[in-house]
């Protein structure tokens, strides 16, 4: 069965340079999420897309951006990177039309050097 | 607000010992759902377990076994006979039953499983 799938696996970046991280949702799934997971932290939410319109925010810095295009695949923009940035990053899918649980993706591992 | 809290942060054990996992949440929703997940040394977050809040039956799975109090809103999760593959990181997280927010999980701090030959 196709999971939601995460590009890149692993992306290593400067301080000040820009990330754009990118999620596929399982088909027919409308909505996603997105959690920063930091060294020996629990996964934090950041934001949710529901048919394209952001529905929910959590801690997500001003300088992060995210959306979900037509398709739902959805992406995460960071700019101004700054080393505390470096952490996974999670993308998880579910569908509100019938309830199964989010599924998450395997995570970016973001490392800014 | 929700809030999950695990209070223990890591387990040590030999294998073949039975592990149990406690978490305690708080929500002022009168219907949500909890989770177990398992994160391995690999960093991907697996599903364990799920269970709604109106639904108190107690289940074993396999080796997977977890208790569900509402009453004391625990829901605690226990590994028996556990095995070296068994070390990870396990968070116990809560999810509102509100069709959007299925996804948007409060997670606890999380407890370091350690199972030794």
């Amino acid at each position: 069965a196709a999971g939601v799938i995460q590009s890149p696996r692993h992306l290593i970046k400067e301080k000040r340079e820009t990330a754009t991280l990118k999620c596929y949702p399982i088909p027919r799934h409308d909505t996603v999420y997105w959690y920063q997971q930091g060294p020996g932290q629990d996964p934090q939410f950041l934001i949710s897309f529901y048919e394209k319109m952001q529905s929910d925010k959590g801690s997500i810095p001003d300088r992060f951006s995210a959306q979900q295009f037509s398709d739902y695949h959805s992406e995460l923009n960071m700019s101004s990177l700054e080393l505390g940035d470096s952490a996974l990053y999670f993308c998880a899918s579910s569908s509100s039309r019938d309830y199964t649980e989010a599924f998450f993706g395997q995570g970016t591992r973001l490392t800014v050097v | 607000a929700q809030k999950v809290t695990q209070a223990q942060t890591e387990i040590s054990v030999v294998e073949k010992e039975d592990v149990t996992l406690d978490c305690v949440y708080e929500t002022r929703d009168t219907t949500y759902y909890l989770f177990w997940y398992k994160q391995p040394p690999s960093g991907e977050l697996v599903f364990l377990i799920r269970r709604n809040s109106f639904d108190e039956q107690n289940e074993i799975s396999g080796r997977y076994s977890w208790n569900f109090q509402k009453s004391t809103s625990s829901f605690n999760f226990t590994i028996t006979a556990s095995q070296v593959v068994d070390s990870a990181v396990y968070f116990c997280a809560l999810s509102r039953m509100v069709t959007d927010s299925w996804g948007k999980f409060q997670f606890g701090a999380g407890t370091q499983v350690v199972v030794t030959p």
